[in-house]
């Protein structure tokens, strides 16, 4: 049973334009909520996170949309450039011990 | 700092096998975690420890066996490696209980034939 539920599958976006990625769990334990990037043939690296007690939090172009009511949170990428070609996760956890992953997006950002 | 260290890159095994994953850290983080990674299956976590000496079951334990005995090492046992353990295995580390950031290797990319 996937505890944290993602999509979509693939994104295809045009440069400039916004990248959306949702997510959407059950477990109302969950406190921590990271979104990760991933280039082909490495790890995972974190991206920008939150905890349940914020509706946004913005790092540069990257935004977290929280809504603690719908269990959703969205990873919005603003002004998607090229570079932001990747596989991104969403996860969740509980205290910080064991994280639950999304099933991942692939987002191609087309020049 | 080399951040973490995962050892070999690749490996191919033969069901019924032994091997143990190396995962290596260099900044005296006291969180490591184990997860495997399959296509639509995202990462699911199998084994976690917070400190020397304690280590916990993740998500998928069954088939993989770990210690701690330093801060700096995690290995990872596939005691009877079967088809179904083949996948992209990565360990992270993060400096305290919270687990974050998480600080993840590249991975070992694990055939078993």
């Amino acid at each position: 049973q996937q505890q944290v539920k993602q999509s979509p599958q693939s994104l295809i976006v045009q440069k400039g334009g916004i990248s959306i990625i949702n997510c959407a769990y059950e477990n109302t334990a969950f406190d921590y909520f990271p979104w990760y990037q991933q280039f082909p043939g490495k790890g995972p690296a974190l991206l920008i996170a939150i905890r349940p007690d914020v509706s946004e939090k913005k790092e540069g172009r990257f935004t977290i949309s929280f809504n603690k009511s719908a269990k959703q949170f969205s990873l919005h990428i603003m002004d998607s450039q090229p570079g932001d070609s990747a596989t991104y996760f969403c996860a969740a956890s509980v205290g910080g011990n064991q994280f639950y992953f999304g099933t991942g997006t692939s987002l191609t950002v087309i020049p | 700092n080399a951040g973490v260290t995962q050892t070999p890159k690749f490996q191919v095994l033969k069901t019924g096998q032994s091997m143990t994953l190396q995962c290596a850290q260099d900044m005296n983080h006291e969180y490591m975690s184990w997860y495997r990674q399959d296509p639509g299956m995202g990462l699911r976590l199998i084994h976690y420890s917070v400190g020397a000496g304690i280590t916990d079951q993740g998500e998928v334990p069954n088939g993989y066996n770990v210690s701690r005995s330093t801060t700096e090492d995690f290995p990872l046992r596939l005691l009877s490696a079967a088809p179904s353990q083949t996948s992209v295995y990565f360990c992270a580390s993060s400096w305290d209980r919270e687990g974050q950031p998480q600080h993840f290797g590249d991975g070992t990319r694990l055939s078993i034939l």
